[in-house]
């Protein structure tokens, strides 16, 4: 069975300054690995996704992801944080063969102005 | 497109009831996964429907069903409520072919068991 870890379960940061949120998954087989966003009071979007090729992988609203297979990691950055960055952060991941996402527990992540 | 929809949004139900829930996917996706969400467990995935059959199911008890229909609209059900079962219900859908498709979320459904 599959596990994902999120080291951190808040993340304090300021407007403008950079942010990772890091995350650790274990698994005996071949995984795709994903991160989501959920707002207050909704459901979770997509921002991006690893499935094969190349490790560094670009998202929607300027995040990115670099996918570590030796460290089992894949931790989210961003270079520079806006006030709507504030939301819970999670990092998934699904075998190659079962569509069933396992989560990890969620990063909050605060911007301060 | 529209995205995915659950109903209803928010719903109170006391110890013993059942509840059903409702999911709408994305028009042409297929499968439709639910999963519950509570801040002492996390996100926990229920089960999975794909065109009417269950593919895949979690560690819930026997409480907790689902079926889906032919327009590839799915239910829940949770008979017998307890107050541990009040949780955000999410549901997602995709388009099912493989594991790499994107799951869509719908908003979810916030059910408080009293």
């Amino acid at each position: 069975a599959q596990s994902v870890t999120q080291l951190d379960s808040q993340v304090p940061v300021f407007e403008e300054a950079p942010v990772e949120l890091r995350c650790n998954y274990s698994s005996s087989v071949s995984v795709y690995l994903f991160w989501y966003v959920q707002y207050p009071n909704q459901g979770l979007q997509l921002l991006l996704k690893y499935l094969s090729g190349s490790t560094l992988v670009k998202g929607i609203n300027g995040f990115e992801a670099e996918f570590n297979k030796s460290q089992t990691s894949f931790h989210l950055r961003k270079p520079s944080v806006h006030i709507s960055d504030t939301a819970e952060y999670f990092c998934a991941v699904t075998k190659a063969a079962g569509n069933k996402l396992t989560f990890g527990g969620g990063t909050r992540v605060l911007v301060k102005p | 497109k529209a995205g995915v929809t659950q109903t209803p949004r928010y719903l109170i139900k006391t110890r013993g009831q059942q509840v059903t829930l409702s999911c709408s996917p994305i028009s042409g996706h297929r499968s439709v996964s639910w999963y519950q969400q509570t801040p002492g467990q996390g996100l926990q995935f229920l089960f999975e429907y794909f065109s009417e059959t269950q593919r895949n199911k979690g560690n819930f008890p026997g409480r907790f069903s689902g079926r889906q229909f032919s327009n590839s609209r799915s239910e829940m059900n949770v008979s017998t409520l307890e107050l541990g079962d009040s949780a955000l219900y999410l549901c997602a859908s995709s388009l099912g072919r493989t594991t790499k498709e994107t799951q869509y979320f719908g908003p979810g459904t916030r059910l408080l068991v009293l």
